[in-house]
């Protein structure tokens, strides 16, 4: 069975930094490219990164782009976000989300997410 | 990028019937839309892509039709457990993009 377990959610203030994780299993990790994906409160949701198969590509949304940082460790298939220089506008559910084996964007499977509030 | 629009925003149906929710995409999409199901405080769950095609271990009830800027997705012999939110995703295009999604009530 698929699993996406993220973690390292939490209240931060602005400004702050915090680093998501999400713990992967149930499928062969290193052939699968990994995005993340965010709903704010009362919005839709909103894909801001992907990262390949082996890390070499990484793609971001604008508004998180030279802020936030995706990465993975196939060795122990786990995916990152580094969030820096947080925002009000950045306080979300953040969900890992695995991309199709085909279609980098088919969103198949999906953890529960993870909450960052951003707040002083 | 290309913007996801569905309707109805929630939608109240009696077990046992069928409801038609709509995803219109803007420009087309081609046949790459997918939708998926989303009940509170669980992850989301992919019931179908490519515009018709069921993913692993959906029953038969979930139809999807379609395509370019037109997309429907079906329930059939609604049942209780299908009161979820349900919403639409294009990957045809960078940036992926989402609908705002229907809610779908039992009465």
């Amino acid at each position: 069975e698929v699993q996406l377990l993220e973690s390292g959610g939490g209240l931060v203030q602005p400004g702050g930094s915090l680093r998501l994780s999400c713990a992967a299993s149930g499928f062969t990790f290193d052939n699968y490219a990994m995005n993340w994906v965010r709903q704010a409160p009362g919005k839709g949701l909103e894909w801001i990164s992907v990262v390949s198969v082996y890390g070499g590509a990484t793609y971001y949304k604008d508004s998180v782009k030279g802020r936030f940082t995706i990465s993975r460790d196939n060795s122990q298939s786990i995916l990152y976000l580094q969030m820096n220089s947080l925002t009000a506008e950045d306080t979300a559910v953040y969900y890992c989300v695995r991309g199709g084996s085909s279609r980098l964007y088919l969103f198949d499977y999906w953890g529960q997410g993870t909450v960052v509030t951003v707040s002083s | 990028e290309r913007v996801m629009t569905q309707s109805p925003a929630t939608v109240s149906v009696s077990p046992g019937e069928t409801v038609t929710l709509s995803c219109r995409a803007s420009p087309s999409v081609g046949s790459f839309l997918a939708w998926s199901q989303q009940k509170p405080g669980q992850a989301p769950r992919l019931l179908i892509y490519g515009a018709s095609t069921r993913a692993t271990g959906i029953p038969a009830r979930f139809s999807g039709s379609g395509s370019g800027t037109e997309f429907a997705l079906t329930i059939s012999s609604l049942q209780s457990e299908d009161s979820a939110l349900y919403f639409c995703h294009q990957y045809d295009n960078w940036p992926p993009t989402f609908g705002q999604g229907t809610k779908v009530e039992i009465k």
